[in-house]
Order: structure tokens, then C-alpha cells, then sequence
């Protein structure tokens, strides 16, 4: 059974904080890793793609890859509370043109 | 950037008739979509896999008959609802696969209520 895992939180953090959300995927097979943001009521919206060991950097956002400890991570700086929502951590599978594996979910609270 | 959308946003109907939902990728072609189902405070849920003139492929414990999937353009996916009951309201949410990548869009999703 291919999983992601991530801890469903709330993990809160005050305005202008870093915001460290953590993800762990049993297939080591997978290529590509992907973070979502979903707010209440709304769709998931992309946020990064990795797909090579290390960090990526977007604006705000970083995304970490370790593909030997099966792990992935986003870190947020200078939350805001705009921030607030959930992200989902999703993985490629082996086999090409098949869905995304999707992690439950972190939710993040940004309080001001 | 890669933009799908979905028809309606909002649909409210009685109990036994069958909805409509499309979902378009506008500025990509996509081969694959993908259908997800959302209750309230819950997890994606993907129902089915839709690829471009051919068979969607259902995931375990998602009725075919009751889920009609139908993909026939590349730009192109419809669900229908048939015989909605209540216990169907969900909020429903397409994606879409770049020929090539692995990345999903999601469509703004469609909520359902079903009385």
C-alpha cells in the first residue's frame, strides 16, 4: 500500500515565524513531489513541484527533498495569516500518468 | 500558468435526478483527468481515472453505473451524477495531467447538495 504520510496538525505559528510542514512517502520509486495549498471550501492549488534531492526556492516558500530518507518538507518564512490552510503533500507513483498520492493534509494557523 | 475549470460551481437538485459536472483544462492539453470527491472536513477522496477516448478506470468501491465518466476530447471531461440521492452531496473536484508531467491542476470543484 503506497502511502504519504503528514502530521494533520493544527500546527500554529505566530505571524513572520518560519512554518516547517513535514512529509513521508513509503514508495521509493516515486520521482516527482508536489505541495498543495487548500483553504476551506476550496480547491487544491499548487504550490511547488521537486523533484530532485535538496531545497527549492519560491519567494516564501522551500521546498525539501531526501529521497534516500523518503522525505519531503515545506518551510514557509514570514508566515502570514493569509498562510492559513491546508497542505497537502502529494507523490508520483511508479507507473506514469497515474494519480498522485495525496497526504491527508497539515493544517496551518498563522495567528497575527 | 495551466488553468482548469468546472460547470457548474453550485448545483442544488432532488433526489433521483442525474447532474452534469465538465471540467475543461483551457490553456493545456490533458490525456488523463482525474475525479476527486470531498466531504466536509475530509480528505481527497479519487473516485476515477479518465483518459482520452478510452474507459475510465474506477477506484474500489466507486460504482461505475451510479459515476458516468466520459473524456472525449483532450480538453474535455464530464461526470454524471445519475439517480443522485442526499448521501451524494460532496463537493466535487476535477484535475488535470500535462501530457508528459505528472502535475495536477485542480478545477475551482463543484458542490453538490442533493435534497
Amino acid at each position: 500500500q503506497k502511502e504519504v504520510e503528514q502530521n494533520s496538525g493544527p500546527l500554529s505559528v505566530p505571524e513572520g515565524a518560519i512554518a516547517s510542514l513535514n512529509c513521508t512517502y513509503s514508495d521509493r520509486g516515486s520521482q516527482s513531489f508536489f505541495w498543495y495549498r487548500q483553504y476551506s471550501g476550496k480547491s487544491p492549488e499548487l504550490i511547488m513541484s521537486i523533484y530532485s534531492n535538496g531545497d527549492k526556492e519560491d519567494g516564501r516558500f522551500t521546498a525539501q527533498l531526501n529521497k534516500a530518507s523518503q522525505y519531503v518538507s515545506l518551510l514557509i518564512r514570514d508566515s502570514q495569516p493569509s498562510d492559513s490552510a491546508t497542505y497537502l503533500c502529494a507523490v508520483s507513483q511508479r507507473q506514469a500518468g497515474t494519480a498522485l498520492i495525496f497526504g491527508k493534509g497539515t493544517t496551518l494557523s498563522v495567528s497575527s | 500558468g495551466a488553468v482548469v475549470s468546472q460547470h457548474p460551481s453550485r448545483v442544488i437538485c432532488k433526489s433521483g435526478t442525474s447532474v452534469k459536472i465538465e471540467c475543461r483544462s483551457l490553456d493545456f492539453q490533458a490525456t488523463t483527468m482525474f475525479w476527486y470527491r470531498q466531504f466536509p472536513k475530509k480528505s481527497l477522496m479519487l473516485m476515477a481515472t479518465s483518459n482520452e477516448g478510452s474507459k475510465a478506470t474506477y477506484e474500489q468501491g466507486v460504482e461505475k453505473d451510479k459515476f458516468l465518466i466520459n473524456h472525449a476530447s483532450l480538453t474535455l471531461s464530464t461526470l454524471t451524477v445519475t439517480s443522485a440521492h442526499p448521501e451524494d452531496s460532496s463537493f466535487y473536484i476535477c484535475s488535470a495531467r500535462i501530457i508528459m508531467l505528472e502535475t495536477q491542476y485542480f478545477g475551482p470543484g463543484t458542490r453538490l447538495l442533493v435534497l
